[in-house]
């Protein structure tokens, strides 16, 4: 059975500062993984998918890496603001099966 | 386009009653599902469409029934209603779980079971 840990499950940041965001997986039998960005009370936001053949993803402050091999992935956020401050998910796809990790609480200090 | 929409927002129950949560999506994707988000546990999937007539369990399916009658509506049908079934519920959907396949989700249905 797939399980997926985020560590740490809260991080409080002062702004400007470059932080990592990192999850893990158990079965490395996966098609992608997929960062989501979760506002209190709100949907999820898809930031970056990675394609299990792909090492990483960018967009704009944001950068995805995927190690299937080692069953790792992190997210670096660059020069962070208030405006980061959210859940942010990870969530990895097998066939017709998504599982989520528990997520990690951002807090960015102005 | 609206995207994936969900109705209600909100809603509180009484042990035992029944209801009917909606979910639409007008991107025409042949993939179809619902989570429930509990606190501290991650979302968790409950059934899952791959296209219209086609439905099948996912992690935590008890309690609950889904029919997938159109491409575009994705009903989730709670029998009888157990405080345990107390969460925020979503649905989303995607072309089809490939790689390259980005999952989009609705905006949540918050439901408490007194």
């Amino acid at each position: 059975k797939q399980e997926v840990t985020q560590i740490p499950a809260a991080l409080s940041v002062p702004e400007g500062e470059n932080l990592v965001l990192n999850c893990s997986f158990t079965d490395s039998a996966i098609y992608n993984l997929q960062w989501f960005r979760q506002d209190p009370g709100k949907g999820l936001t898809s930031l970056l998918l990675i394609q299990s053949s792909q090492r990483e993803q960018t967009s704009g402050r944001l950068n995805a890496s995927l190690d299937k091999s080692s069953g790792r992935s992190t997210l670096y956020i660059a020069a962070s603001q208030p405006g980061d401050s959210a859940t942010y998910l990870c969530a990895v796809t097998r066939t017709n099966d998504m599982r989520f990790g528990a997520g990690t609480r951002l807090t960015v200090k102005p | 386009n609206a995207g994936v929409t969900q109705t209600p927002k909100f809603q509180v129950l009484k042990t035992g009653q029944s209801m009917t949560l909606q979910c639409a999506q007008d991107m025409n994707h042949e993939y179809m599902s619902w989570y429930r988000q509990d606190p501290g546990m991650g979302l968790r999937l409950i059934h899952y469409s791959v296209g219209a007539g086609i439905t099948d369990q996912g992690e935590v399916p008890n309690g609950y029934n889904v029919s997938r009658s159109t491409t575009e509506d994705f009903p989730l049908r709670l029998l009888s209603a157990a405080p345990s079934q107390t969460s925020v519920y979503f649905c989303a959907s995607s072309y089809l779980q490939r790689e390259v396949d980005e999952q989009f989700f609705g905006p949540g249905t918050r439901l408490t079971v007194l």
